[in-house]
C-alpha cells in the first residue's frame, strides 16, 4: 500500500460526458502528479501540483484539468470525453521524505469510454 | 520521440538466477533515474532509484547501474524469484534551472516471469 488513494476504482460513461477523478497523497506530501496509461502510449505525465499550485505541465488536452485543494488532495477532471480518453489514470505524490522524483502511485482508476 | 527505451518488451529466466533489465535514453539533461514494478490492476510500485553522479545503487536483491555515457541502466535482481514476476518501467527525470520538476518520463516497460 503507497499511501496514496484514488477514487474511484472504475468508471463508465459516454462520449461527450464529465467526470471528475479523485486523488488523496501519503500523507506530508505536497506534490501531487497525475499520469495517463493507454495500451499504445504508455504512461504519460499530465500535471503536476506543489501545495496548491500548479508546477508543471504535460501533455494534457485543454479538455482536462486539475487542481490541488488546501488539504492537498487533488481533481482532474475531464470534460467532452472522446472514446480515446478511456485509459488508466494514476495519481502519484512525493515529498515527504525521500528524493523529491521518488513518487509513489495510488491504485488508479480505470476510465472507460463508450 | 521517446525519450526512455525499453528495448525488450518481455524478458523470461529461472528462479535462483540474474534478471537483467535494461533501458536507454536520449535526453543528456536527465539527472535521475527509477525503476518501477507493476502488478496488473495495481499502481506502479517504487523500486530503486539512481542520481547521474553515481554509478550504481544497490538494496537487497537489486542494484541498478547507469552508464551515462552510454546513456544506459540496467536493473539486476538477483536471485530472481517468481514473485518478482511483473512488468518493470524505468523512468527519468530532469532538473531544470535549479528547480526539480517532478515530471517522469517512463519506458513501455518490460515483462519480467520468472519461472520456478
Amino acid at each position: 500500500d503507497s499511501g496514496v488513494t484514488q477514487t474511484p476504482k472504475h468508471l463508465i460513461t459516454a462520449t461527450g460526458q464529465r467526470v471528475t477523478l479523485r486523488c488523496s497523497p501519503r500523507s506530508g506530501d505536497l506534490s501531487v502528479y497525475w499520469y495517463q496509461q493507454s495500451l499504445d502510449q504508455g504512461l504519460q505525465f499530465l500535471i503536476q501540483y506543489y501545495n496548491g499550485e500548479e508546477r508543471a505541465k504535460g501533455n494534457i488536452l485543454e479538455r482536462f484539468s486539475a487542481q490541488q485543494f488546501p488539504d492537498l488532495h487533488s481533481e482532474l477532471n475531464l470534460s467532452s470525453l472522446e472514446l480515446g480518453d478511456s485509459a488508466l489514470y494514476f495519481c502519484a505524490s512525493s515529498g515527504a521524505g525521500g528524493h523529491i522524483n521518488e513518487q509513489f502511485f495510488g491504485p488508479g482508476t480505470r476510465l472507460t469510454v463508450l | 520521440d521517446q525519450q526512455v527505451k525499453q528495448n525488450s518488451p518481455s524478458l523470461s529466466v529461472q528462479e535462483g538466477r540474474i534478471s537483467i533489465l535494461n533501458c536507454d535514453y536520449t535526453n543528456s539533461m536527465f539527472d535521475y533515474f527509477l525503476w518501477y514494478k507493476k502488478y496488473p490492476a495495481e499502481g506502479p510500485t517504487f523500486l530503486i532509484s539512481i542520481s547521474s553522479i553515481k554509478d550504481k545503487n544497490e538494496d537487497g536483491r537489486f542494484t541498478v547501474f547507469l552508464n551515462k555515457s552510454a546513456k544506459h541502466l540496467s536493473l539486476h535482481i538477483v536471485p530472481s524469484q517468481p514473485g518478482d514476476s511483473a512488468v518493470y518501467f524505468c523512468a527519468a527525470s530532469a532538473l531544470y534551472g535549479g528547480t526539480s520538476y517532478g515530471k517522469l518520463t517512463f519506458g513501455q516497460g518490460t515483462i519480467l516471469t520468472v519461472h520456478p
